[in-house]
């Protein structure tokens, strides 16, 4: 089965600074990978996701890159605010089978961003 | 109003107990899921269900079983309680197309404690 890998665990910032949090993944055949933010006491919420026909997405202050051959993607969140402290998620899954409707996301361990004021 | 609901949001019980955390989504979404979070974060698939097939994840003990009444909820039913059975448990649904994959909205989490 596929096995997500991120790094790391946690992340000092000063706020104004950027945060980069990477993710490697086992399985070829992977090809969703979205980054959720979970707040304290709170659901993942999906932020940005990037498919793997595309190498580089990016939404305001948030940007995800795909390597595909060395299968390892990673987030970036520039000009950081104390509102992006939280736990942030990588996962990867496949698309579904034909005749199947689901699919299973695998997520890495977690990264806790803290940024400082 | 909240796309993904789960209740309750907190659950106390004693070993050995039955119980059920319920879950709704109005998304219109053909795919429902359920997911567990340790103490450590670490989150991990249990179940993904839709009106074709179930997905249990081999890990997960046949004391949990999902339910599903209709297309908009997915019951989570356990068994003969232990205490590592708790964790906060999330509900999911996307809408999952052949191809390519969905995003997948998360309820608020329900936190279980086996005393």
């Amino acid at each position: 089965g596929e096995n997500v890998e991120q790094h790391p665990s946690t992340l000092s910032v000063q706020e104004g600074d950027s945060a980069v949090i990477k993710c490697t993944y086992s399985d070829s055949a992977s090809n969703y990978f979205p980054w959720y933010k979970q707040e304290l006491g709170k659901g993942p919420q999906l932020i940005i996701d990037i498919r793997s026909n595309v190498g580089e997405k990016k939404d305001q202050r948030i940007a995800v890159t795909l390597n595909k051959t060395a299968k390892h993607f990673s987030l970036h969140i520039t000009e950081t605010q104390p509102e992006d402290s939280a736990v942030y998620f990588c996962a990867a899954s496949r698309a579904a089978r034909s005749g199947a409707g689901s699919y299973q996301l695998t997520f890495g361990k977690g990264t806790k961003l803290s940024v400082i004021p | 109003d909240t796309a993904v609901s789960q209740t309750p949001k907190y659950l106390v019980t004693q070993m050995g107990n039955d119980k059920s955390i319920k879950c709704e989504q109005n998304l219109g979404h053909d795919t429902m899921y359920w997911y567990k979070q340790d103490s450590k974060k670490f989150l991990k698939i249990m179940f993904s269900y839709n009106n074709k097939e179930l997905i249990i994840n081999e890990t997960v003990p046949n004391r949990f079983s999902p339910k599903s009444p209709d297309k908009a909820h997915l019951n989570l039913h356990i068994n003969s309680l232990e205490l590592g059975d708790s964790a906060v448990y999330f509900c999911a649904s996307s809408q999952a197309n052949t191809g390519w994959d969905t995003e997948a909205f998360f309820g608020q989490g329900t936190r279980l404690t086996v005393v």
